[in-house]
């Protein structure tokens, strides 16, 4: 159990254009999905969290305008990455929170998305 | 800020004992250790966690100290698969608090 898959899993765009990332939980219920962005040899970096019918809440530094999040039901999460850049380009990853009420709440993650704008 | 100092690389033989080291002196009460590994190019998979008490999986062992201010994760035989980032987390349980990730260890397994 507690597989969270992404697609696609690697795209490739031109300058200027929207790349849509979707993340889902498979087999499990979340409330709380987030989404991190890894640059080369760089740890993972979290850019959102967002809770299922409600605003994403962005890190300091991240646009919530050039990357916009939809959590609309508990299993499907999505990131659109607008007017994307060359600097864009990166490996992006969601994670899901999967409740387990008085164990912690366990975090995981998909398989990445590698997206690479020319 | 990662809340939590690991060693940046190790080296392991295949087939023996992996044991992964971390400090987190400032841990609360209400924090959790939790460790990932990331494979090249993969998404991060986790392993284990624990609160107080020694933890052990199908994957792992984790070792907390009494005083909770250091762990380490022991993977009792590595394999050359296990050859990957590994991560050690603390993060408050419930809904407060996100897993941030600080630089890891390199663990190397070699045969």
């Amino acid at each position: 159990g507690a597989v969270v898959s992404q697609h696609p899993s690697w795209v490739i765009c031109k300058s200027g254009t929207s790349v849509k990332i979707e993340c889902r939980s498979l087999d499990f219920q979340a409330t709380t999905m987030f989404w991190y962005r890894q640059f080369p040899k760089q740890s993972l970096m979290l850019m959102a969290t967002s809770n299922e019918g409600s605003k994403a809440t962005y890190e300091q530094g991240v646009e919530k305008d050039k990357f916009l999040i939809n959590h609309a039901s508990l299993t499907l999460s999505t990131l659109t990455v607008t007017s994307a850049h060359p600097e864009d380009s990166s490996f992006y990853i969601c994670s899901a929170r999967k409740a387990r009420q008085g164990d912690g709440e366990t975090q995981y993650f998909g398989p990445g998305t590698r997206l690479l704008v020319l | 800020d990662a809340k939590t100092t690991q060693p940046p690389s190790m080296d392991c033989a295949e087939g023996r004992a992996a044991n992964l080291p971390c400090n987190h002196s400032t841990i609360s009460g209400n924090e959790y250790v939790y460790w990932y590994r990331q494979i090249h190019s993969q998404g991060p998979q986790y392993i284990i966690h624990g609160l107080k008490n020694n933890e052990t999986n199908e994957m792992a062992s984790l070792i907390i100290t009494e005083d909770r201010k250091s762990s380490t994760l022991i993977l009792p035989h590595a394999t050359l698969r296990d050859t990957a980032v590994y991560y050690c987390i603390v993060r408050p349980s419930g809904s407060q608090g996100n897993l941030i990730f600080g630089k890891g260890t390199k663990l190397s397994v070699k045969p």
